[in-house]
């Protein structure tokens, strides 16, 4: 089962910031928060990962709170071609390391 | 970024014939792939991990024997559906990690779209 729970749908406008949020109460001490995207009939796309602090990167920032129990996907200006399904994993670290995806968050990026 | 390439991206077969999908990782190796399917408005499920040099690893309630793994290198993870019927159609998708850059991402092929007739 996965361990995340994410609201099933946001939409938001284009240029706009699109905060995507994720509860992981369970999360253990050595596992990471991670974030892939699936554009229709892709393959998930790697965004972003963090243990405890705030990450950002070229393509977004993540939040992770100071209980760890919850984290928010930012993406600062969002384009149509943000719109996607949005998976927020908890998993530990390691190439052997297997992610496990539970519904995701579709996110519609309106003109 | 790493690139992990799958083959081929659709295939269409008859009822009862075997499938082979291939999954490579271009421009690293990987000891560990991973397989998954997912179904239409579905999320992906894990079906095994594929080790390099040894026996893939199930997950409960994946048929070993119709869904036969291949990881004879670091970069080539085989998928093959045996015997296959219309409910294997799905979209298979394959995953690896960068053994030489232990960061944690693991990342996905495109995916590959199998229809039984």
């Amino acid at each position: 089962d996965a361990k995340t729970t994410q609201p099933p749908s946001m939409d938001c406008a284009e240029g706009r910031a699109a905060n995507l949020p994720c509860n992981h109460s369970t999360i253990s001490g050595n596992e990471y928060v991670y974030w892939y995207r699936q554009i229709h009939s892709q393959g998930p796309q790697y965004i972003i990962h963090g243990l405890k602090n705030n990450e950002t990167n070229e393509m977004a920032s993540l939040i992770i709170t100071e209980d760890r129990k919850s984290s928010t996907l930012i993406l600062p200006h969002a384009t149509l071609r943000d719109t996607a399904v949005y998976y927020c994993i908890v998993a530990s670290t390691g190439a052997n390391s297997k992610l496990t995806f539970g519904k995701g968050i579709t996110l519609s990026v309106r003109p | 970024g790493a690139v992990v390439s799958q083959h081929p991206s659709r295939v269409i077969c008859k009822s009862g014939t075997s499938v082979k999908i291939e999954c490579r990782s271009l421009d690293f190796q990987a000891t560990t792939m991973f397989w998954y399917r997912q179904f239409p408005k579905q999320s992906l499920m894990l079906m095994a991990t594929s080790n390099e040099g040894s026996k893939a690893t199930y997950e409960q309630g994946v048929e070993k024997d119709k869904f036969l793994i291949n990881h004879a290198s670091l970069t080539l993870s085989t998928l093959t559906v045996t015997s296959a019927h219309p409910e294997d159609s799905s979209f298979y998708i394959c995953s690896a990690g960068n053994r030489g850059k232990n960061t944690g991402e693991l990342f996905f092929g495109e995916g590959s779209r199998l229809t039984v007739l």
